[in-house]
């Protein structure tokens, strides 16, 4: 069965220092992986995603994750965090070969980042 | 342009109203999605299009009826919903359809729905 963890509900960070939302997958065969952001009241925000090729992905606002087939993993990161990245992060996996396009969802990762 | 459409953005209704919401999208792209959300929670799976057919219903109870009337819309009706119905309704498309490798899913802003 595919499924996604993200193993921190909430993560604070100061301005300016580097941040890290955490993910993992599950998935049979190779993974298309994503990240979304949501703001309050908002739809979700596509930031960046995975499919083939660099393991280093980068996405909008700053943003890039890191792929790692061996430990399953898709950190989102950001070198230098702002207060207006305080938001909801969703973490999500589609297999390639997933009839319908379904996207497994983590739980989200609610971002915290103080002045 | 990566812009999906949704109206209204807030909809009250009561369990014997028939309402509908709206999705729409110009980005030529052939899957359409609605996805229900509950605060701070991820968004469930409730319909697929794919070139304007139902590929997929998540089990969902028959008070939601989707219908897609061309590939740029996508409605969902609304009838006899239940208080715990109240959810944050979003709409998805992606390009290529759902199975297409270019499958990202871009979000509408949603509607916050409320049921009394």
């Amino acid at each position: 069965a595919q499924s996604v963890a993200q193993p921190e509900d909430q993560v604070n960070v100061a301005e300016g220092n580097p941040l890290t939302v955490k993910c993992t997958y599950s998935v049979s065969g190779n993974p298309y992986l994503f990240w979304y952001v949501q703001y309050p009241n908002r739809g979700l925000q596509f930031l960046l995603k995975y499919i083939t090729g660099d393991n280093l992905v980068k996405g909008s606002y700053g943003f890039e994750a890191e792929f790692n087939k061996s430990q399953t993993s898709f950190h989102l990161k950001k070198p230098s965090a702002l207060v207006s990245d305080s938001a909801l992060y969703f973490c999500a996996v589609r297999a390639i070969y997933n009839q319908g396009g379904k996207l497994i969802f983590g739980q989200g990762t609610e971002l915290s980042v103080k002045p | 342009d990566t812009e999906v459409t949704q109206t209204p953005k807030h909809l009250v209704m009561g369990m014997t109203n028939k309402k509908s919401l709206k999705c729409e999208q110009h980005m030529g792209h052939r899957a359409m999605y609605w996805y229900k959300q509950k605060a701070k929670k991820p968004p469930e799976l409730m319909f697929v299009y794919s070139y304007e057919k139902l590929s997929i219903n998540e089990s969902v109870p028959s008070r939601f009826s989707p219908e897609c009337p061309n590939s740029s819309l996508l409605n969902l009706h609304l009838h006899a919903l239940q208080p715990e119905d109240s959810a944050l309704y979003l709409c998805a498309s992606s390009p290529g359809g759902p199975t297409s490798g270019r499958g990202t899913q871009y979000f509408g802003p949603g509607t916050r729905l409320t049921v009394l």
